[in-house]
């Protein structure tokens, strides 16, 4: 079970919005940053979002992130097929001795 | 650019040690400003952190493995390395290294991992 709780998966249409959760508690998310990672099927995680909300070079601005207390938000909009993916929460926990912790992972379909 | 490949056996009998390495290239595995870890997703499951090491030698291991686990590094080969002892079924997995970027300032631990390898599955089996 993972420290990190993330809806299993999460589906919307072409050129729709769709947003995933990470939900943890007060030793992690409540006062640490997120990152996010994308996973495209067979193939090593991507970073998306580092601190919270910002975007690495070359990654679109139809990515997005936010924190708001023991939780955050990953937001994708203009839904492409090539979204299709595992979706990963990920940040650090201060009851793990200088952890880095997931959630569980959320999988994409844009149908 | 930077670019980490993972390498090692892909099968180990249970009960023997896994042993992989990382080869870093395109930037110095002893930048004071990036740590290097591993994580590991068994298949169709999520991902697990594993540990971490600063280039001085400095670890941190997951609390679940850290009684198995020892990762070391070797800055004239820019590579580091992780080594599981006594493997099980639950082993296996594919493992990947990462760069690990972690800060701290007032509003807590910034912590990251990019760029990953491509991953190498580790089987556990006799």
């Amino acid at each position: 079970q993972s420290v990190l709780t993330q809806p299993p998966s999460v589906s919307a249409a072409p050129g729709q919005k769709v947003t995933i959760s990470c939900s943890g508690s007060s030793s992690n998310i409540g006062n640490n940053y997120v990152s996010w990672y994308q996973q495209l099927p067979g193939t090593a995680p991507k970073l998306l979002i580092y601190e919270n909300n910002k975007r690495p070079s070359g990654i679109p601005d139809r990515f997005s992130g936010s924190k708001s207390g023991t939780s955050a938000t990953l937001g994708i909009t203009g839904l492409q097929t090539g979204d299709e993916a595992d979706y990963y929460c990920g940040t650090w926990d201060s009851s793990l001795s200088a952890g880095g912790v997931f959630g569980g992972g959320t999988k994409l379909t844009v149908l | 650019q930077l670019q980490l490949q993972e390498s090692g056996p892909g099968l180990v009998k249970p009960s023997e040690t896994l042993s992989l390495t990382c080869t870093v290239s395109g930037g110095s595995i002893s930048s004071s400003s990036y740590y290097w870890g591993w994580i590991r997703q068994p298949p169709g499951k999520g991902l697990e952190w594993i540990g971490s090491i600063y280039y001085s030698g400095s670890t941190y291991y997951n609390p679940s493995l850290k009684s198995r686990v020892t990762i070391s590094v070797d800055t004239s080969k820019n590579q580091f390395s992780l080594k599981l002892s006594s493997v099980t079924a639950a082993d296996t997995a594919v493992y990947y290294c990462a760069r690990r970027i972690l800060v701290y300032d007032s509003s807590g631990y910034n912590n990251w991992f990019d760029p990953w390898g491509q991953g190498t599955l580790v089987t556990v089996s006799s």
